[in-house]
């Protein structure tokens, strides 16, 4: 079974500029997830598609964050314009339901904002 | 709000020694626990679970009680090797039922030969 793809694996960009990160959750998994993980802490959750629906989006910064789920498969994040603090490794994850059951993880795209 | 603290790293270890890495949490009504497991350049795998007090997960020789008297989930393992080497995190998803986990910030664990 393939798993999350995600991509770029890695991207620096400077301060004000805008970057794209895209994800490919399992096939057939309804529910997936964006999260955020700083260098040194643990990864947080940055958004929730329930097919291509928003479950919780609380803590996405929606000043500059924006994410959409194209017909409940693909996913992309964008921020627009980076910040130095959006320095991060990206992951996205996704689950067959709503539960931990097949919750699986992509290997991220790590951001660095110069 | 929930939320998971985890002992500092790194924790730097001989082969076959014991390990044990603590992990507390806050929480309200009974979240369920779990320990993730990050190899260098991977994603996030889940190495165990428990969902009910007094539940054990275990998974690969590592164990992990959920305690609810002391509100803890620490991760042992007897005998630990060079590869298991990696960042561990301790996780909870709210007894709400969202499956939004909270993480801790993780522990790196070095096994030297």
């Amino acid at each position: 079974e393939a798993g999350v793809a995600q991509s770029p694996r890695y991207k620096i960009i400077e301060k004000r500029q805008s970057v794209a990160f895209w994800c490919n959750p399992i096939s057939g998994h309804a529910t997936l997830y964006w999260y955020q993980q700083i260098l040194g802490q643990g990864p947080k959750l940055l958004i929730q598609f329930q097919n291509n629906g928003v479950v919780d989006d609380s803590q996405l910064p929606k000043d500059r964050f924006s994410a959409e789920r194209l017909k409940g498969v693909d996913s992309t994040l964008k921020i627009q314009p980076a910040k130095l603090e959006d320095s991060a490794v990206y992951l996205c994850a996704s689950s067959a339901g709503t539960g931990y059951y097949g919750y699986t993880f992509g290997s991220g795209t790590r951001l660095t904002v110069v | 709000g929930d939320s998971v603290t985890q002992m500092e790293g790194p924790v730097t270890l001989s082969e076959e020694a014991f390990l044990t890495i603590n992990c507390t949490y806050t929480a309200t009504g009974y979240p369920s626990l779990f320990w993730y497991v990050q190899y260098p350049g991977e994603g996030l795998q889940l190495l165990l679970k428990a969902t009910k007090a007094d539940d054990k997960g275990s998974n690969k020789g590592f164990e992990a009680t959920y305690r609810k008297e002391t509100t803890s989930f620490h991760l042992e393992k007897g005998s630990v090797q060079v590869s298991d080497s990696a960042v561990y995190f301790c996780a909870l998803t709210p007894s709400s039922g969202t499956y939004k986990y909270i993480f801790g910030t993780g522990t790196r664990l070095k096994v030297l030969a």
